[in-house]
């Protein structure tokens, strides 16, 4: 069983498009989290959800939008994308208490054409 | 505000030689510290981690690191090189203070080769 499953793997899109990227754990962790890796590898948190209340938000153009209906998932929304919104996001999750120890997915590689 | 720097985009090694991927962190506040491995196509992977205890740290997969407050680094070392250790390689740091969750801030990256 994967402990936490992205979906989908590669998303190819034009500009302007509107796109999700799904995620789910099942670890039973409470807290969730979207990183994005640029082209360059660099990874950079962008949200955090605490039993679906969310509590990091960093500075990410508000074309991005996070849901998480429960604690087990949590979405990423996309409007109106653009040519620099194309880069692998991952998400992760871990327990609250046990600070940095993340387990990541396989991440979703979006190209925007 | 946090920062990690990994000192070496590529590193590499011949099979069965040390392994010495070196980070340096800045913190204003006692870190944690962090290794993670990616290997090509998957997610990262914990090797090990600091948390303010032992400043020797064994992780998985024969890996080490330790935890030099005065020189502010954590660098992550492995006696003999496996081809299968090829991977990059992320430090990364979170403070200590149990607000910052899973706020990890990464370095750039090391890719590690390993020649048979």
């Amino acid at each position: 069983d994967t402990a936490v499953s992205q979906t989908p793997k590669y998303l190819v899109t034009q500009m302007g498009n509107d796109k999700s990227i799904k995620c789910e754990q099942n670890l039973g962790h409470d807290t969730m989290y979207w990183y994005k890796q640029d082209s360059k590898k660099f990874l950079k948190i962008m949200f955090s959800y605490n039993n679906k209340e969310l509590i990091i938000n960093e500075t990410v153009p508000n074309r991005f939008s996070p849901k998480s209906p429960d604690k087990a998932h949590l979405n990423l929304h996309i409007n109106s994308l653009e040519l620099g919104d194309s880069a692998v996001y991952f998400c992760a999750s871990n327990k609250r208490e046990v600070t940095g120890e993340l387990f990541f997915g396989e991440g979703s590689r979006l190209t925007v054409l | 505000a946090q920062s990690v720097t990994q000192l070496g985009s590529h590193v590499s090694v011949s099979e069965g030689a040390l392994v010495l991927l070196r980070c340096n962190y800045s913190s204003s506040v006692p870190p944690y510290l962090f290794w993670y491995v990616q290997y090509p196509n998957q997610g990262l992977q914990l090797l090990l981690k600091y948390t303010s205890a032992a400043t020797l740290v064994k992780g998985i997969n024969g890996f080490e690191a330790e935890f030099k407050k005065s020189e502010t680094s954590f660098h992550l070392t492995k006696p003999s090189a496996h081809m299968s250790d090829a991977a990059e390689y992320f430090c990364a740091v979170s403070d200590s203070g149990g607000t910052s969750y899973g706020k990890l801030t990464f370095g750039q990256g090391t890719i590690l080769t390993v020649h048979p």
